[in-house]
């Protein structure tokens, strides 16, 4: 089954951007969706598909992809944004198949 | 208002069995596929099983393969998993997530998540 490898933490000033990285050979072929968790709480869609935003998601947050790389961009990042942040992916071996990234702690300062 | 509410877990020996519920409102439950995620104390996601909204396809992580089993009641509006022999290595919180796409096959984009029942597997 495929892996998807984050970077385990990133630091970002308060309202500076910051960039999540997620990589793997699935990427080639399908988009990440990212996903928010604070502590304690259930993980919120932030991102998915091409660089969509679900309802209620601000629009300091961004998707991108270029080869087996997805990334996610926080730009002007805010206290609340201080969370652990998964990407996810359709699994390259097969239909119904899924797979998280290792999750990226960011820590705003 | 979409509801996902999961129920079931608790303190089971090795090698038992344990079945969890999610029982989902709010929205047209027989419209989405549905998804179970898990996460041990302390560490990262993990996709455990998805299911199509008729239960045509199914998929499993390779970790619970052969030992658990997810289902749907779309009359019941309600989301299964049956977890046999189950190991110490499926501790976890697991939570039932609803795909945010009403395609045949599912996305993987989990736009809804219940806040997770606990599963315990010890001695």
């Amino acid at each position: 089954s495929s892996e998807l490898t984050q970077d385990p933490a990133v630091s970002v000033a308060l309202g500076q951007t910051v960039r999540i990285t997620c990589q793997g050979d699935s990427l080639r072929s399908y988009y990440a969706s990212w996903y928010q968790q604070k502590p304690g709480q259930a993980p919120v869609l932030v991102i998915y598909g091409e660089n969509n935003r679900p309802s209620g998601i601000p629009d300091r947050f961004s998707g991108s992809s270029s080869g087996n790389t997805a990334s996610l961009t926080i730009t002007g990042a805010q206290a609340e944004d201080e969370a652990d942040y998964y990407c996810n992916s359709r699994d390259s071996s097969g239909n119904h198949h899924y797979v998280f990234g290792t999750g990226t702690k960011v820590t705003v300062l | 208002e979409v509801q996902l509410v999961e129920s079931g877990g608790g303190l089971v020996q090795p090698d038992r069995s344990l079945r969890l519920s999610c029982a989902a409102s709010g929205f047209t439950f027989d419209d989405y596929a549905m998804h179970w995620v898990r996460q041990a104390p302390g560490k990262g996601l993990e996709w455990v099983s998805g299911i199509t909204w008729n239960s045509g396809s199914i998929g499993y992580a390779d970790s619970v393969k052969g030992r658990f089993t997810i289902s749907r009641d779309n009359a019941k509006n309600s989301l299964y998993l049956q977890m046999n022999s189950l190991r110490a290595e499926d501790t976890a919180l697991y939570y039932c997530a609803k795909d945010i796409s009403t395609a045949t096959t599912g996305t993987g984009n989990l736009d809804y998540w219940g806040q997770g029942t606990l599963v315990t597997v010890s001695s």
